[in-house]
């Protein structure tokens, strides 16, 4: 089936540095790159909808940036948290859009210390 | 846009017994509907999904029901069993995949399986 590689898994940053989150689509091409963030004890919220090419489409309070997204191939997706802080700690997941529905990658926990 | 309510926020059932999660959703144009269950730290797992042309879905012990005329569809599961335990996302798009339409989510349901 139609799997997605989210990596890192786990990465602690300190405050005010970058981190780059990958997503890849490993045996078919996304049309189009979901990236949600999921606080604890609460739903996953959308942040922006990329598709290869383009520029991302951010949702309303999302800040472009801040949270910088790269889709440069059918394969491969990128999520930047530039300048992080404390409260930018959270679960970031994609999902990736194509025939096979949506598939959803495993999940990076962000924690800036 | 697409609003999702779910409901109840938590649900405590003793093993056997059944369960059922209740969502609504606000735009008419939603097709596709979706029930995830995810257990901590782990990706959202797709346990069933119903389309709009049909009112019930059944895998095993899940099934799904959808109103399209009401807009509000539904998760059952029957005979719960400890490993059911987990929070189960409901969700609306106007499209499987394969373009655009994203997934907007309820809040989430906390089922607990007690043995």
């Amino acid at each position: 089936g139609a799997v997605v590689s989210q990596h890192p898994s786990r990465v602690i940053c300190k405050s005010g540095t970058s981190v780059k989150i990958e997503c890849r689509s490993l045996d078919f091409q996304a049309t189009t790159m979901f990236w949600y963030r999921q606080f604890p004890k609460q739903s996953l919220m959308l942040m922006a909808t990329s598709n290869e090419g383009s520029k991302a489409t951010y949702e309303q309070g999302v800040e472009k940036d801040k949270f910088l997204i790269n889709h440069a191939s059918l394969t491969l997706s990128t999520l930047t948290v530039t300048s992080a802080h404390p409260e930018d700690s959270s679960f970031y997941i994609c999902s990736a859009s194509s025939e096979h529905g949506y598939t959803f990658g495993s999940g990076t926990r962000l924690t800036v210390v | 846009g697409e609003n999702v309510e779910q409901h109840p926020s938590t649900l405590s059932v003793q093993e056997g017994d059944s369960a059922v999660i209740k969502c609504t959703y606000s735009d008419s144009a939603s097709n596709y509907f979706p029930w995830y269950k995810q257990e901590l730290g782990k990706r959202p797992q797709l346990i069933i999904d119903i389309r709009s042309n049909v009112g019930e879905k059944k895998d095993q012990r899940i099934a799904v029901t959808l109103n399209k005329t009401a807009k509000h569809f539904s998760l059952h599961i029957t005979e719960t069993q400890p490993e059911d335990s987990a929070v189960y996302f409901c969700a609306a798009s106007r499209g499987r995949g394969g373009s655009n339409y994203k997934l907007t989510f309820g809040k989430g349901t906390l089922l607990t399986v007690n043995p």
